[in-house]
């Protein structure tokens, strides 16, 4: 079983700041990292998924990196918006089953 | 093109009652996951699909969770004598088959037991 963790909880940012926030993995039996974008009523939106350690990945004003060997991966939002809003989750998955395993996810909400 | 749908979108249910929620996956994609998120909890897997293969069921948290996948798309997950312990969003997640693709998530069933 694996157990993925994420910080902050929550975190409340202005708008036009950039900001960052964590997910750790066991680095063991790991194959992917995937993050996804959560708006309330909304379905889950796959962001990122990632599997080579050294990996950076962007789109938009949103980047992501990972670290297979240590066990963690950042998500960065560059000059935050309202709708950047959301909750963000991260997930990995290892060699068995394909099922994806959650953190809590960042709570994130951009103050006008 | 269409995403993954999934009815009803609420359900409110009596403790010991059977229910049955449905999920239409992307058309195409051969692979089919059931979550849960529990108030206060993350994503918790529950069961997975994959082409014709036997289920990962790994994640069902007891014996009174199963699901099926009929002709290979649309799925039900059926929770019999419902425990207050069930109330939770249920999501599911269809995938293209290959090396861990992304997933895409439905709008969930919110499920309350009464």
């Amino acid at each position: 079983i694996l157990n993925v963790e994420q910080s902050p909880q929550s975190l409340h940012v202005q708008e036009g700041d950039s900001t960052n926030f964590t997910c750790s993995f066991p680095s063991s039996n790991f194959y992917a990292l995937h993050w996804y974008r959560w708006e309330t009523a909304k379905s889950p939106e796959a962001l990122f998924v990632m599997t080579l350690n050294g990996d950076e990945k962007k789109k938009g004003r949103i980047s992501a990196t990972l670290n297979t060997k240590e066990g963690y991966s950042y998500l960065y939002i560059k000059g935050s918006q309202p709708e950047d809003s959301a909750t963000y989750l991260c997930a990995s998955t290892g060699g068995g089953a394909d099922g994806l395993t959650f953190g809590k996810g960042t709570h994130l909400i951009i103050q006008p | 093109g269409a995403g993954v749908s999934q009815s009803p979108s609420n359900k409110v249910t009596e403790k010991g009652k059977d229910v049955e929620l449905r999920c239409d996956p992307i058309s195409g994609h051969t692979a089919l996951y059931w979550y849960r998120q529990s108030l206060g909890q993350g994503l918790e897997f529950l069961i997975y699909f994959q082409g014709n293969s036997a289920p990962d069921k790994s994640g069902l948290p007891s014996d009174r969770f199963s699901a099926e996948r009929t002709g290979g798309s649309v799925s039900t997950l059926t929770i019999q004598r419902t425990q207050q312990e069930d109330s939770a969003v249920y999501l599911c997640a269809s995938s293209l088959a290959g090396a861990r693709p992304e997933q895409y998530f439905g709008p969930g069933t919110r499920l309350t037991v009464t």
